[in-house]
């Protein structure tokens, strides 16, 4: 079966800009949750939408915001870039339980310049 | 909320050779215990994984341990090949809970 699709794999935008990044969960997930990776934090959890809501949500600023559409896809937007959002952003997919774990996509690498 | 702890940070073995790593967490209530794989330029991938009704299981080559009681789990991979290099995250999640605490990761490193 198809696996998680992120897209684009590589951005490169200004400070002050906004960007939105894209994931296309695994057919039949339902919860998309996005998580940050940089070499100093580690895996930072954004939020996790499931069923077009948002229903777990991590210590992000406001400038960090989601949305998931009905054929579960989920998009993820980052408005007025700052030279630290330069991370990459990894979008996982699950069912949405307490009982399985993720499957991750490859990433977006973002940065700002 | 849940303090994991991660160790080694870096781990470097001979091909051949075991490698363990551990993983401790803070939160009694914890009940589902993952290990991820993550190459360089990929996703973490999920490897393995124990719920808190079972001490141990095992895939081939690797195995993970579980003991509720000091609430730490390991990862044990045995006869470690060159491709096995990768960094290594745990991630223990809360029974009242949906999203896991991840590790700060350990990079294992299997020389030829």
């Amino acid at each position: 079966k198809a696996g998680v699709t992120q897209t684009p794999r590589y951005l490169i935008k200004t400070r002050g800009q906004q960007v939105t990044l894209s994931c296309s969960p695994i057919s039949g997930h339902r919860s998309v949750s996005w998580y940050q990776q940089t070499p100093g934090q580690g895996l930072q959890f954004l939020f996790e939408y499931f069923s077009e809501t948002q229903r777990n949500k991590g210590n992000f600023p406001g400038r960090f915001s989601g949305r998931q559409f009905s054929n579960s896809r989920s998009e993820m937007n980052v408005s007025t870039l700052e030279l630290g959002d330069s991370a990459l952003y990894l979008c996982a997919s699950s069912l949405g339980d307490r009982e399985n774990g993720y499957t991750f996509g490859s990433g977006t690498r973002l940065t700002v310049v | 909320g849940e303090n994991v702890e991660q160790h080694p940070s870096t781990l470097s073995v001979q091909e051949g050779d075991s490698a363990v790593i551990k993983c401790t967490y803070s939160d009694s209530a914890s009940n589902y215990f993952p290990w991820y794989k993550q190459e360089l330029g990929k996703g973490p991938q999920l490897i393995i994984d124990i719920r808190s009704n079972v001490g141990e299981k095992k895939d081939q080559r690797i195995a993970v341990t579980l003991n509720k009681t000091a609430k730490h789990f390991s990862l044990h991979i045995t006869e470690t090949q060159p491709e096995d290099s990768a960094v290594y995250f745990c991630a223990p999640r809360s029974g009242g809970s949906y999203i896991p605490t991840f590790g700060r990761g350990t990079s294992l490193i299997v020389h030829p």
